[in-house]
């Protein structure tokens, strides 16, 4: 079956630094890559997409997502991170091989500490 | 403005009861989703439907039924069957079957036990 790893459970970070988020993903074969926010006790909020082109996908609030084919990766950065970047992160993936729903990942829960 | 509304927000059960959860979209999207949320589990699909009248089980349909009557609504049964409840729910819906369409979610129900 396809996978998603999120390679980090927590991130504790302070405040202005830059922070990544990993993910990847099982299979090279054609994929749509997107990665969702989580504030506590609401649903997953969409910060960006990559479905074909530039492999560099900005988002909003700042972030941004390099899809890597060889590696199978789709790291999140931010360059600056404030406090109300505290939440849960989601990579998600579905493959272009038929009417698949996305795969999540665990999740990364970003602490952004003042 | 268009969105996906779960209702109710909180949700209290007794043990061997049946209890459905609501989910109701104004998008026009074809597809809707069913997840259940667990504390370091990520989203785990349960139910999801591409078209009125039709659905396909997720990875963890045991213990819970839908129905897809209208295209506005794809509602949870989770029944007495399902050993452990006790989970944040979460309705999803997307223009197609997720060939590249992100997601959009409710903010979800969260269901306890009593």
């Amino acid at each position: 079956a396809q996978s998603v790893t999120q390679l980090d459970s927590q991130v504790p970070v302070f405040e202005e630094a830059p922070v990544e988020l990993r993910c990847n993903y099982s299979s090279s074969v054609s994929v749509y890559l997107f990665w969702y926010v989580q504030y506590p006790n609401q649903g997953l909020q969409l910060l960006l997409k990559y479905l074909s082109g530039s492999t560099l996908v900005k988002g909003i609030n700042g972030f941004e997502a390099e899809f890597n084919k060889s590696q199978t990766s789709f790291h999140l950065r931010k360059p600056s991170v404030h406090i109300s970047d505290t939440a849960e992160y989601f990579c998600a993936v579905t493959w272009n091989s038929g009417n698949t729903p996305l795969v999540f990942g665990k999740g990364t829960r970003l602490s952004v500490i003042a | 403005d268009g969105g996906i509304t779960q209702s109710p927000k909180y949700l209290f059960r007794k043990e061997g009861q049946n209890v459905t959860l609501s989910c109701e979209q104004n998008l026009n999207h074809d597809a809707m989703y069913w997840y259940r949320q667990d504390p370091g589990q990520g989203l785990r699909l349960i139910y999801y439907s591409q078209i009125v009248n039709d659905f396909q089980k997720g990875d963890i349909a045991e213990g819970y039924s839908v129905s897809r009557e209208k295209k506005e609504s794809f509602p949870l049964t989770v029944t007495s069957a399902q050993k452990n409840p006790t989970a944040f729910y979460l309705c999803a819906s997307s223009m197609a079957g997720g060939l590249g369409q992100p997601q959009h979610f409710g903010d979800g129900t969260r269901l306890s036990i009593l």
